[in-house]
């Protein structure tokens, strides 16, 4: 069984610069999640989601982060405008009623 | 919101000898704790999780123990191995389908040979 997939694997950018990140579940999971892993932390919540609608995104900073699964499969996760404070690695994982299942995340550095 | 608790946050131990870590959780509505291992660059994996029907479960050399009352949970690993070394995550979860986890801060371990 395929895992979860997630690109790019590494983002260099400047701060105020925008990006986005996406995630395939593994095929059937229903409820997929977004992580944010600050180094030496670990990881927070961002938003999940229950096929195409949000059960909890209340850890997500609305005025720049921005998350969507329009078909309840692939998701994508966008930072706009990035600040030096967002450098971390964003994990996806989903479930589907049990064990959540983490993606390899995508490192950003945002310089 | 739930708080999670991690310590040690580092933990060097010889080959062959015990290793234990505790974390602590605030909401006691909290049924569920899943216990993750990270090794370097790599992604989080499930190694042993537990729910609050429950007072301890063991998997070969793991084994978690759950106190509901002291709201606290240790992950125990016996005979330790250098490829136990890694960053361990401890979690709660007030659903019963392991969703909205929030995570302790991490403890290292290093198993020296």
């Amino acid at each position: 069984e395929a895992g979860v997939a997630q690109s790019p694997r590494y983002k260099i950018i400047e701060k105020r610069q925008s990006v986005a990140f996406w995630c395939n579940p593994i095929s059937g999971h229903a409820t997929l999640y977004w992580y944010q892993q600050i180094l030496g932390q670990g990881p927070k919540l961002l938003i999940q989601f229950q096929n195409n609608g949000v059960v909890d995104d209340s850890q997500l900073p609305k005025d720049r982060f921005s998350a969507e699964r329009l078909k309840g499969v692939d998701s994508t996760l966008k930072i706009q405008p990035a600040k030096l404070e967002d450098s971390a690695v964003y994990l996806c994982a989903s479930s589907e009623g049990g064990e959540q299942f983490f993606g390899p995340g995508t490192r950003l550095t945002v310089l | 919101g739930e708080n999670v608790e991690q310590h040690p946050s580092t933990l060097s131990v010889q080959e062959g000898d015990s290793a234990v870590i505790k974390c602590t959780y605030s909401d006691s509505a909290s049924n569920y704790f899943p216990w993750y291992k990270q090794e370097l660059g790599k992604r989080p994996q499930l190694i042993i999780d537990i729910r609050s029907n429950v007072g301890e479960k063991k998997d070969q050399r793991i084994a978690v123990t759950l106190n509901k009352t002291a709201k606290h949970f240790s992950l125990h690993i016996t005979e330790t191995q250098p490829e136990d070394s890694a960053v361990y995550f401890c979690a709660a979860s007030t659903s019963n389908a392991g969703n909205m986890l929030t995570f302790g801060g991490g403890t290292r371990l290093m198993v020296k040979p």
